[in-house]
């Protein structure tokens, strides 16, 4: 079944630590890829998508994400974490038929420690 | 600058009232959408449109409805049928060459 999976439900990182968040999908074709970010009680913003070329995008907020097409996944990457980067990510795929839908994985709740 | 707007940011409904969330838009995106947020339990469609007068039904139709007389707006009533609708209410569209979502702002649906 063509699915979005974000394994982790919870993270807590140390502040100035590095993150990884990982999505997994999966589709007969690569889809578009996406990375959305949702403060509480606000709408998801777009910190980057992939569409085709280098498989390392660079998005808001200091985000970049790698797409591995032998791996099925596109991990959400951040160097060092700030305070502010407390929030939900979710990982979105766009399957590029059937109109244009997302479809979203469950999200992944980051905690960040001082 | 373009964007999607929804109100209220907060709204509370009575058992057994039809309550109407708005969504209005000035990306001109033909795509408008719908989902229910709870906690812990990631987005969930329930409705879209693809065009003007046409709408679809996403998988947790039952308890809403929705219209699309004009492109820029996609209203969704939360019927008394609803019997669970206290929920966080995203719309959202998409539209040219931008294959991924423009989200509104939400808005939070509590049952007094």
């Amino acid at each position: 079944a063509q699915s979005v999976t974000q394994p982790d439900i919870h993270i807590t990182v140390s502040e100035g630590a590095s993150l990884e968040l990982r999505c997994n999908y999966s589709y007969g074709a690569t889809p578009y890829l996406f990375w959305y970010v949702q403060s509480p009680g606000q709408g998801l913003q777009l910190l980057l998508k992939y569409f085709s070329g280098d498989t390392l995008v660079q998005g808001i907020k200091g985000f970049e994400a790698e797409f591995k097409r032998s791996q099925s996944s596109f991990n959400l990457r951040k160097p060092s974490v700030h305070w502010s980067d407390a929030a939900e990510y979710f990982c979105a795929v766009n399957p590029r038929y059937a109109g244009n839908m997302l479809t979203f994985g469950g999200g992944t709740r980051l905690m960040v420690k001082p | 600058d373009g964007g999607i707007t929804q109100s209220p940011k907060y709204l509370f409904r009575k058992e057994g009232q039809n309550v109407t969330l708005s969504c209005e838009q000035n990306l001109n995106h033909d795509a408008m959408y719908w989902y229910r947020q709870d906690p812990g339990q990631g987005l969930r469609l329930i409705y879209y449109s693809q065009i003007v007068n046409d709408f679809q039904k996403g998988d947790i139709a039952e308890g809403y409805s929705v219209s699309r007389e004009k492109k820029e707006s996609f209203p969704l009533t939360v019927t008394s049928a609803q019997k669970n609708p206290t929920a966080f209410y995203l719309c959202a569209s998409i539209g040219g060459a931008d294959y991924g979502y423009t989200f509104g702002s939400g808005t939070r649906l509590t049952v007094v």
